[in-house]
């Protein structure tokens, strides 16, 4: 079946530092593919998305392009701030109508330190 | 607009009571899940419906019940509360199901 694989974490990096959290995943076909972020006591919300391959979704300075050749959406962040820390989700959609919802990776803490 | 909103936002329930998770959303989407989210798990998808009328099992189903009498209310119930239900419940909604998904801000909730 289909499956999200994320980095595990914490990562921890320092203030103005690059980011980059690694997914995979593993479909029949070509799915959407999502970013969401989950702040301390909060749900999740959708920072990015991209439904087709070689689309990057971008949002509040992140990026994540759609690679069909290695199955990746990997997030990008040039410059990280303290604010940014927080759980990070892949996560892909569900490819026909007998599917039921999207699928999520297990999450990455990022942690930046000022 | 409220989006979804989630009742009630906690709970600390003695074990074998019965608990209904409240959730409504307000923007007409068509499907709608609940999830819930231990610590290192991730979310597991408890239950979905499609569209309103229609309800389907997701990972871990067992305990939990759900109904989808119109397109806004999924409430979650758990007949017999048992202390493995002890997370955070996560009610979320979509247009459809492949589209991406709106999240309420959760429940915590503790059976003891």
């Amino acid at each position: 079946g289909d499956s999200v694989t994320q980095m595990e974490g914490p990562v921890t990096l320092s203030e103005e530092a690059f980011l980059t959290i690694n997914c995979t995943y593993t479909a029949t076909g070509y799915p959407s593919l999502f970013w969401y972020v989950q702040y301390p006591g909060e749900g999740l919300q959708l920072l990015l998305k991209a439904t087709k391959a070689d689309d990057k979704g971008s949002n509040k300075g992140f990026e994540a392009t759609y690679r069909k050749e290695t199955t990746s959406f990997h997030l990008e962040k040039g410059s990280v701030q303290v604010s940014d820390s927080a759980v990070y989700f892949c996560a892909l959609s569900p490819l026909d109508t007998g599917r039921r919802a999207l699928t999520f990776g297990s999450g990455t803490r990022l942690q930046v330190q000022p | 607009i409220a989006g979804i909103t989630q009742a009630p936002t906690s709970q600390i329930l003695a074990a074998g009571r019965r608990m209904t998770l409240r959730c409504t959303q307000d923007m007409r989407h068509n499907a709608m899940y609940w999830y819930r989210q231990d610590l290192g798990l991730g979310l597991r998808l408890i239950h979905y419906s499609n569209t309103a009328g229609t309800t389907g099992k997701g990972e871990v189903p067992d305990g939990y019940s759900v109904s989808r009498a119109n397109t806004d209310d999924f409430p979650l119930t758990l007949a017999s509360a048992v202390p493995s239900q002890t997370s955070v419940y996560f009610c979320a909604s979509s247009l459809d199901s492949n589209t991406e998904a709106f999240f309420g801000q959760g429940t915590r909730l503790t059976v003891v």
